[in-house]
């Protein structure tokens, strides 16, 4: 039983670029999360997923896009890297729909540097 | 508008000692209000966590006091180890459907020998 995988686990990105960070639960857990944590500002919710084919948006959406065609599946594009992006960012998994109120998995982070 | 206030920022604390990390939130629709503990290059972990019908959860050495009137939570770390050197992170949410976690800004405890 993996959990949570992310991959890839660092990436350096130029100004511009654009790339797809990957999530994937093999918990059956209908809840999916994407973090970003930077220092001294904690972690900040980007995008979540109550289900397959439905998002929403966290405190922080801007510049990333998510879809989720699978319920194994929680994929985070960035559209156009900036600096301002690079940080860690973790996915998240609970098993039901009521997320919030859930023991949250957690993936081990993606590092990303945009120059 | 900040929704979880974390203090303090960082936290010295002696082997064997009481660790203490406080946290305030606003919206007194929260009803959900776990704590994570997070390693260096880990993501974070459920640690503990408490919902406002009880006053003081425990699990181990680790305890959670919880102030409704207040909007105020703890987290008390009992004969602090240095494996318990970490980041702390305690959170707040609503029941209701769809809605997410939010998390304060983070305690780093060095617990020192």
């Amino acid at each position: 039983n993996a959990g949570v995988t992310q991959t890839p686990k660092f990436q350096v990105l130029k100004t511009g670029q654009s790339m797809t960070l990957q999530c994937a639960q093999d918990m059956n857990h209908e809840y999916m999360s994407w973090y970003r944590q930077d220092p001294g500002m904690g972690l900040r919710l980007i995008h979540y997923s109550v289900g397959a084919g439905i998002t929403d948006q966290g405190e922080v959406p801007n510049g990333y896009n998510v879809s989720r065609s699978t319920t194994e599946d929680f994929p985070l594009r960035l559209l156009s890297a900036a600096p301002s992006q690079t940080s860690v960012y973790f996915c998240a998994s609970s098993l039901s729909w009521t997320g919030a109120n859930e023991k949250l998995f957690f993936g081990s982070g993606t590092q990303l540097s945009v120059l | 508008q900040q929704q979880v206030k974390q203090s303090p920022q960082s936290l010295i604390v002696q082997k064997g000692g009481i660790s203490i990390i406080n946290c305030a939130y606003e919206n007194t629709a929260f009803d959900y209000f776990p704590w994570y503990q997070q390693f260096p290059g880990k993501g974070p972990a459920l640690l503990i966590a408490i919902r406002p019908d009880v006053s003081e959860k425990k699990e181990g050495r680790f305890t959670i006091s919880f102030n409704k009137s207040a909007k105020q939570f703890s987290l008390h770390i009992m004969d602090s180890q240095p494996g318990d050197s970490a980041t702390y992170f305690c959170a707040a949410s609503t029941w209701q459907a769809g809605t997410a976690l939010i998390f304060g800004k983070g305690t780093t405890l060095s617990v020192s020998s």
